[in-house]
């Protein structure tokens, strides 16, 4: 079965050092990862897609499939950054469900 | 708003009653995703419309039951509510992101408490 890990709830690092949020996952297949992001009072909204290797407000994410993981990075944090970060896996082929992680509340502290 | 809407806000309710929660995806989205929040479970897939038609069914229980209507919004129907229901049930829609990837834009959600 299709599973998503995120072994930390909670993260605290002080602004301005690395932040790295970890997720591993588990599915036989090709799969599409990405990483969602929940800022306080706001909707759930995609931050990163694995397939589109971009960076976005500084974070990158590299899949590593011998890994299996998609850890979400960013060399130096702000405080902005705070939030609820969720790292997803999208079945393909017309599923497009997707499995989530428990998700890790992030907090930079000034 | 052109984003994903859902109403009510907030719900309280007893415990066997039936709710409904509704959902307007994007304009121009044929795809509604229903999640369920809770504290235990995290966020869960319940169910996938497309155009009016089940696509997919995750771990949603027989109670729950939800439909798409001509006009693409979607209702959750919650029957039998029991404590454990109480949640937040996020709708999503979406659009073609790539050749497979579909690119899934969430609502504010529908907080659920029953009592």
């Amino acid at each position: 079965a299709q599973r998503v890990t995120q072994p930390e709830k909670l993260l605290s690092v002080f602004k301005g050092a690395p932040v790295e949020l970890k997720c591993n996952y588990s599915y036989s297949g090709s799969p599409e990862l990405f990483w969602y992001v929940q800022y306080s009072r706001q909707r759930l909204q995609l931050l990163l897609r694995h397939i589109s290797r971009e960076s976005i407000k500084g974070f990158t994410a590299d899949l590593n499939k011998g890994e299996t993981s998609f850890h979400l990075k960013k060399p130096f944090a702000q405080e902005e950054d705070s939030a609820m970060y969720y790292c997803a896996l999208s079945l393909p082929q017309g599923a497009q469900k997707l499995v989530f992680g428990q998700g890790t509340r992030l907090t930079i502290n000034p | 708003d052109s984003g994903v809407t859902q109403t009510p806000k907030h719900l309280i309710t007893a415990t066997g009653q039936r709710v409904t929660l509704r959902c307007s995806p994007r304009s121009g989205d044929l795809s509604v995703y229903w999640y369920q929040q809770s504290l235990d479970q995290g966020l869960q897939f319940l169910i996938h419309y497309y155009n009016g038609e089940e696509r997919a069914k995750g771990n949603i229980l027989e109670r729950f039951s939800a439909q798409q209507f001509p006009d693409l919004h979607s209702e959750l129907n919650l029957s039998s509510l029991e404590l454990g229901d109480s949640a937040l049930y996020f709708c999503a829609s979406s659009v073609r992101a790539g050749a497979t990837t579909y690119e899934q834009f969430f609502g504010p959600g529908t907080r659920l408490t029953v009592l």
